[in-house]
């Protein structure tokens, strides 16, 4: 069945940094976008971060722009995210996930990341 | 985008049907037949019970149900059970490759 296991999540102080990893298998990685979303504690839901099949085509939620970095490596199925210059505010479960164009099909478990000083 | 307006929550009956609205502007939701819903169990990732305004995945019940007028889209659900109790976010695509997600609902079934 379809897994997506999300790693590195923890406690970073503001400014710090933190890189998330995600691991799929059981779908054709290489079909579609990956994305990560984020739920901050009692929050709803917030899409900020895509890549395509071939890593080329790469989109940011304004939130998150010029601060995280996705990237993917389709030989391990795995999608990363680079997280520099933390603030408070992006404390929130994050999720891995597998989407169609106006949805999301899959979902990691999430890992949870803090940002407290 | 600024995220799309649902009820912060919402009660119903078991049997009953309940219609959760989710409210966004003709640059999402009027713009793009591309709504989803979600259903989240505390403490769980998302699931996906909506696509394509009003298609369900595979596995999903029919008592799950969506539709879309002009900016606001709705979820029906309707013979309600004790299992629904959970949170739904809805959710459109807004251009650019980007999507934008409600605040949620908080659905108790009584």
């Amino acid at each position: 069945q379809v897994q997506l296991v999300e790693s590195g999540g923890g406690v970073v102080k503001p400014g710090g940094s933190l890189r998330l990893s995600c691991v799929a298998s059981g779908f054709t990685f290489t079909d579609g976008y990956m994305s990560w979303i984020r739920q901050a504690p009692g929050k709803g839901l917030e899409w900020f971060a895509d890549i395509s099949s071939s890593g080329r085509t790469i989109y940011y939620a304004d939130s998150v722009k010029g601060r995280f970095t996705i990237s993917r490596d389709n030989a391990k199925k795995s999608v990363d995210l680079e997280m520099n210059s933390l603030r408070v505010e992006d404390t929130a479960v994050y999720y891995c996930a597998s989407r169609s164009l106006g949805y999301v099909a899959y979902w990691g478990q999430g890992t949870m990341v803090t940002v407290s000083s | 985008h600024s995220a799309l307006t649902q009820p912060a929550s919402m009660s119903g009956s078991p049997g009953q049907s309940i219609t959760i609205s989710c409210t966004g502007t003709n640059s999402d939701v009027g713009n793009y037949n591309l709504v989803s819903w979600y259903q989240q169990h505390p403490g769980k990732a998302p699931r996906f019970i909506i696509y394509e305004i009003n298609k369900r995945p595979s596995g999903v019940s029919d008592r799950f149900s969506g539709s879309k007028s002009g900016n606001t889209a709705s979820l029906t659900i309707s013979g309600l059970q004790p299992e629904d109790e959970a949170d739904y976010h809805c959710c459109s695509y807004a251009g650019g490759g980007t999507l934008v997600f409600g605040g949620g609902t908080r659905l108790t079934v009584l």
